[in-house]
């Protein structure tokens, strides 16, 4: 199956700053989402970005199909941002094989 | 419009006993997955339902694990016998549906717990 490599494992930030979050992922996919799972377990989907580049907020996700990475940019960081980000793909019709996330604290 | 609904929260059990979930996904959507989730790990896919018919259950251990999703609306994953390595929240998600995966909704997940 699908290898998905997420980095760095953890990050701590301090409010106001911004990062990048990266996913690596082994063979070509079709469908590609971000998700954010927060302190109390449930998980939101950010993005659904195969391909190319979306903004929500101060969000931001760019994918590189053809070399096989997604980032995920987070903007003037908030506490609420604080939680497990996950990349998630897949190759074949609706199937998403997720990495193991990034974990995320940002304090005030 | 109302989310993913799934129930019980939590549930604690003793091995070797058995243990069913139910999921009610968004209205309209055609994709039902149940995932579960180990502790400090990421969702691993079960099983996967278009309308009442299962398109992949490649992951989940047929021999003490099966889910049904009748009538194609709301879905019963069941384990029976449970272990202790079945310890984990098990996440009920759902899409439009479609070729080529749509954006998936979570629901709030059942936590369990065997002892």
């Amino acid at each position: 199956g699908i290898q998905v490599e997420q980095s760095p494992p953890d990050l701590i930030l301090q409010e106001g700053a911004n990062s990048t979050l990266r996913c690596n992922f082994s063979d070509s996919v079709n469908n590609l989402q971000w998700f954010h799972q927060n302190p109390w377990g449930q998980l939101i989907n950010l993005f659904y970005i195969p391909s190319g580049t979306k903004q929500n907020g101060r969000l931001s996700a760019t994918t590189v199909a053809t070399e096989r990475y997604s980032l995920l940019y987070i903007s003037s960081s908030q506490t609420t941002d604080s939680g497990v980000y996950f990349c998630a793909v897949g190759a074949s019709w609706g199937k998403l094989q997720f990495g193991a996330g990034t974990q995320v604290v940002v304090t005030p | 419009e109302a989310g993913v609904a799934q129930s019980p929260r939590y549930k604690i059990i003793e091995k070797r006993q058995s243990v069913a979930f139910w999921c009610n996904p968004i209205s309209g959507h055609a994709t039902l997955y149940w995932y579960q989730q180990i502790l400090g790990q990421g969702p691993k896919l079960l099983i996967q339902f278009q309308n009442n018919g299962v398109v992949d259950d490649s992951q989940l251990p047929k021999d003490r694990f099966s889910a049904e999703r009748l009538k194609g609306v709301d879905s019963t994953l069941k384990i029976q016998p449970a272990k202790l390595e079945d310890s984990a929240v098990y996440l009920c998600a759902s899409s439009l549906g479609g070729q080529g995966g749509d954006t998936q909704y979570f629901g709030p997940g059942t936590r369990l717990t065997v002892l």
